[in-house]
């Protein structure tokens, strides 16, 4: 299995500054149809998870655009450019380039 | 707009059975895989099944395999998880979520979860 792991796993954040969290895979996520597959999701507090990233660093429908996503095969870092109130919640990395399909243990963020 | 609606969680005795259900509606169901994934305190969020648009294939992580089936009825818009032998440490919040597409294979839509407690 492809264990995904994520740092820190509490990530207190200040408004207005920006703030980064790792997911490391034990093996590579790139497929050789040259698709990374990792996704990033957001579960804000009382919610269901949300799509953010996908492949890597594709933004998704609806995603801020202080979010972005970059990484290579096996390392991978979410970026929120500026910190805002409405992005408290838990930050999932999750591969599924095979299964099983496998999250990280999970980011939280908070606001200082 | 999409939607999937989850019903079928409830408190069951340990060996139990349930079914859990999720309906769709929003979208063309049948163009779509589709997963359930439950969050548990202890593990977090957890993959348990897949299956392809026409319910051919179909994967389970290894906890719930042979215990768990994944369906579909695409005539009916919705997915299934039938839940036999079930144990204390499959407590958790159940949800259904739509894959985007076979190529992308992210998680685009979710439901809002219903609650599986297995307990004596």
């Amino acid at each position: 299995d492809i264990v995904m792991t994520q740092s820190p796993l509490s990530l207190p954040a200040t408004p207005g500054e920006p703030a980064s969290i790792s997911c490391r895979s034990s093996q590579s996520l790139l497929h050789s149809n040259g698709y990374k597959y990792l996704d990033w999701y957001l579960q804000k507090p009382g919610q269901s998870p949300q799509i953010l990233i996908y492949l890597g660093s594709n933004r998704a429908s609806g995603a801020p655009d202080r979010f972005s996503g970059s990484g290579s095969g096996t390392d991978f870092t979410l970026k929120i450019s500026r910190v805002e109130a409405e992005d408290v919640g838990i930050y999932y990395c999750m591969q599924s380039l095979q299964a099983p399909i496998t999250f990280g243990q999970g980011t939280r963020l908070e606001i200082k | 707009e999409v939607q999937l609606v989850e019903s079928g969680g409830d408190l069951v005795q340990p060996g139990g059975s349930l079914r859990l259900s999720c309906a769709a509606s929003g979208f063309t169901f049948s163009n779509h895989w589709m997963r359930w994934v439950r969050q548990t305190p202890g593990k977090g969020l957890e993959w348990l099944a897949t299956i392809k648009t026409d319910g051919s294939e179909k994967n389970y992580v290894d906890s719930v395999k042979g215990r768990f089936t994944i369906s579909r009825d695409n005539a009916e818009n919705s997915l299934y998880l039938q839940m036999n032998s079930l144990r204390a440490e499959d407590t958790g919040l159940y949800y259904c979520a739509r894959v985007a597409s076979s190529g992308e294979r992210y998680l685009d839509f979710w439901g809002q979860g219903t609650l599986v407690t297995v307990s004596s």
